[in-house]
């Protein structure tokens, strides 16, 4: 059973970091890339980040770009990502989501997801 | 503002039928398959459609997508209070090299 376990949420004070985690089990962890994935309190979804299988590729959404930092252990079936200089408009549940094919065009798992709060 | 556009919100009887758009450009839409997500409330978002019209296994068939040109759109037939939800369109966008999402359309089933 494909599992995808996120963890490292919290309260963090604006220009703050924090590093959350996703860890992944039931399938070959270093197949497939990976995305973070946020959704505001009350808003729809905005994709973050995504990472290739082996790390060789990587890609931001323009929000995000600079701030943060994707990375993947395929050893340890984790995916990562850094977050620098929060705002306050970077408070929201973030989920970590497999990429169905490779192609960026389906999501078939998503985790349930921890939520970031950016507030003084 | 999102790159692909949906309506808010759509709502029919149990039993009806509903159609979600999802219009996009060339670069997304118009160039690569599309998805469809159900996001109950208070859950994550559940993939329902990929690669257009296709269903993941589990995915009842009252559930379909279809696309043409640089729209697509999401069926769903038979409605059940429990289609109540908030559902999104997505696809990889190339000119952005990233992927792109719907605003999201609220379902109520009246």
């Amino acid at each position: 059973e494909v599992q995808l376990v996120e963890s490292g949420g919290g309260l963090v004070e604006p220009g703050g970091s924090l590093r959350l985690s996703c860890a992944a089990s039931g399938f070959i962890f270093s197949g497939y890339n990976m995305n973070w994935v946020r959704q505001a309190p009350g808003k729809g979804l905005e994709w973050v980040s995504s990472i290739g299988g082996s790390g060789a590729y990587i890609y931001y959404a323009d929000s995000v770009k600079g701030r943060f930092t994707i990375s993947r252990d395929n050893a340890k079936n984790s995916l990562y990502v850094q977050m620098n200089s929060l705002r306050a408009e970077d408070t929201a549940v973030y989920y970590c989501v497999r990429d169905k094919d490779n192609t960026g065009t389906s999501h078939d798992y998503w985790g349930r997801g921890t939520l970031v709060t950016v507030s003084s | 503002q999102s790159v692909l556009t949906q309506p808010p919100s759509v709502s029919a009887a149990p039993g009806q039928k509903v159609t979600i758009s999802c219009s996009g450009s060339s670069s997304n839409i118009g160039n690569n398959y599309v998805s469809w997500y159900q996001q109950l409330p208070g859950t994550a978002p559940k993939l329902l459609i990929y690669d257009n019209n296709k269903r993941p296994s589990g995915i009842p068939d009252r559930f379909s997508g279809s696309k043409s040109g640089t729209s697509a759109t999401l069926g769903i037939t038979g409605l059940q209070t429990g289609d109540e939800a908030d559902y999104y369109c997505g696809t990889w966008d190339s000119r952005l090299s990233g992927v792109v999402f719907g605003g999201g359309t609220k379902l109520t089933v009246l």
